[in-house]
C-alpha cells in the first residue's frame, strides 16, 4: 500500500532553534518524494523534492531508503518557517499521495 | 499574470444542491488535477486529467463529474451535495504526467460548505 505518515501534527519551537519535521512511506517502487508548504493564507506550493538535493529556504530533507524516511531538517528557525507542511510520495503518473500535514509554529 | 486560478473562492450552499467549481491554468501544462482537503487539513487526490483524458479517478462518489473543455480548464461539478462534501477543493496543475521534475502548481482553493 502507498502511504505517506506524518506522525506529528504539530511542532512548536522557538525562533533558532533546531527543526525536524518527520515523514515516513510506505511504497513497493522506487519513491520520489516531495515537501510542500501551505503559508497561512496562500497556496500550497513546492518546497523541495529528493531528487534535486537541494536545499530551500535553508531546509533540506534526505531520503533515507533503509528507514522509510524522508524528514525535513532546518537547523535555526525563523518565525517566517511558520506554516502547514506536508510530505508526499509520487506513485506513477503524477498521481501524489499526501501525507496528513504537520503544522509548524515558531515562536519569537 | 495567476499561475491557476479557481473560482469561486467561497461557496456556500444547501444540501441537495448541484454546484460547479472552475478551474484554469495559463501555464500551458498538459495535465489537471483535483484535490480535496478535508477539515483535518488531509490532502487527498480526486482526478487527474491529461490532454483532456482522465487518468486518474480515485474512490469519489458518482456525483462528482469532473469536465475538461480543453488543457487549459478543469471543472468539478457535484451533484446533491451533502454534508460530507465541505471541505477545500484545490485544483493543480503540471508539465505533464512522465517527467521527473515535473512540480505541480496548486490553485488557491475554493472552500465549500453545504449547509
Amino acid at each position: 500500500a502507498q502511504r505517506v505518515t506524518q506522525p506529528e501534527k504539530l511542532l512548536s519551537v522557538f525562533k533558532g532553534a533546531p527543526v525536524e519535521l518527520k515523514c515516513n512511506y510506505s511504497y513497493s517502487g522506487s519513491p520520489e518524494l516531495f515537501w510542500y508548504v501551505q503559508y497561512s493564507r496562500q497556496r500550497l506550493q513546492l518546497l523541495l523534492r529528493h531528487i534535486s538535493r537541494e536545499s530551500i529556504k535553508g531546509f533540506t530533507a534526505d531520503l533515507n531508503k533503509g528507514e522509510t524516511s524522508f524528514h525535513l531538517k532546518k537547523p535555526f528557525a525563523q518565525e517566517e518557517d511558520s506554516a502547514m507542511y506536508y510530505c508526499a510520495l509520487k506513485t506513477g503518473f503524477q498521481k501524489l499521495v499526501f501525507g496528513t500535514g504537520t503544522r509548524l509554529l515558531v515562536s519569537p | 499574470d495567476t499561475a491557476v486560478s479557481q473560482t469561486p473562492k467561497y461557496l456556500v450552499t444547501q444540501m441537495g444542491n448541484d454546484k460547479s467549481i472552475k478551474c484554469e491554468q495559463n501555464l500551458g501544462h498538459d495535465t489537471m488535477y483535483w484535490y480535496k482537503q478535508d477539515s483535518k487539513k488531509f490532502l487527498k487526490i480526486m482526478f487527474s486529467y491529461n490532454n483532456k483524458e482522465l487518468i486518474i479517478n480515485e474512490t469519489v462518489p458518482n456525483r462528482f463529474s469532473p469536465k475538461s473543455p480543453d488543457k487549459a480548464h478543469l471543472n468539478l461539478h457535484i451533484n446533491s451535495l451533502e454534508l460530507g462534501d465541505s471541505a477545500v477543493y484545490f485544483c493543480a496543475s503540471s508539465q505533464d504526467v512522465s517527467g521527473l521534475y515535473n512540480e505541480q502548481f496548486f490553485g488557491p482553493g475554493t472552500r465549500l460548505t453545504v449547509l
